[in-house]
């Protein structure tokens, strides 16, 4: 059983492009949550989401930044028109439906030139 | 509004000793605790996982104990080794939707 997968792991984009970051849960998991690391900062909740439906945007950038977890396929964090302050490290977990603990990927690296 | 604090945010010590690493969290209504290991430029590595209803767990040379009623916890190192040497993350599930509410770290370096 493959663990969180997470693809690119290193993503460099020039301003103002696009950035799609994947996560495949672990096999069985249902939820997948995102979080992010800025540089020197403490790691932020992001979004949590269940197959075809988000829970809890609450740390979700207004504008910008939207997620999916579609029936089939993986999860995908994409942000549009990038800037700079994007550049960070974004982590996702999953876990299962009644699950007490979260498991994560090895994150993705995303440069903002 | 859940507030994690870790301290000392660096610590350096000789091959061999026992440390300790601290955790408090502001808000003692928690469903688990979690610590985490984070390699330079890698990913998150769990290393023990507390539920509010225990008071400690230990995996190997590390043992992580909760008070809940003091809101903190501490991550014992026993006989540290220099691959030891990493950030520890401490993590509070407060139950809302399984958010972790994370500290800023402690940046362990243990020389050879």
């Amino acid at each position: 059983n493959a663990g969180v997968m997470q693809n690119p792991r290193h993503l460099v984009r020039r301003r103002g492009q696009e950035a799609r970051l994947r996560c495949s849960p672990m096999k069985g998991h249902s939820h997948v949550y995102w979080y992010r690391q800025l540089p020197e900062e403490g790691l932020k909740f992001m979004v949590y989401l269940q197959k075809e439906n988000i829970i809890d945007e609450s740390g979700m950038p207004k504008e910008r930044f939207s997620a999916e977890f579609p029936k089939e396929g993986p999860s995908i964090l994409r942000i549009q028109q990038v800037v700079r302050g994007d550049s960070a490290a974004y982590f996702c977990a999953s876990s299962t439906a009644g699950g007490t603990e979260a498991f994560f990927g090895q994150g993705t690296r995303l440069t903002v030139v | 509004k859940q507030e994690v604090t870790q301290i000392p945010a660096a610590l350096s010590v000789p091959e061999g000793e026992n440390l300790v690493l601290n955790c408090s969290f502001t808000d003692s209504a928690i469903y688990n605790l979690q610590w985490f290991r984070q390699d330079p430029g890698k990913g998150l590595t769990s290393l023990l996982l507390i539920q509010s209803s225990q008071r400690e767990q230990t995996s190997g040379r590390l043992n992580a104990s909760l008070d809940k009623s003091s809101g903190r916890s501490t991550l014992y190192i026993a006989a540290s080794q220099p691959g030891d040497s990493a950030t520890y993350l401490c993590a509070v599930d407060a139950g809302n939707n399984r958010k972790l509410i994370w500290g800023l770290g402690t940046s362990l370096a243990v020389n050879p």
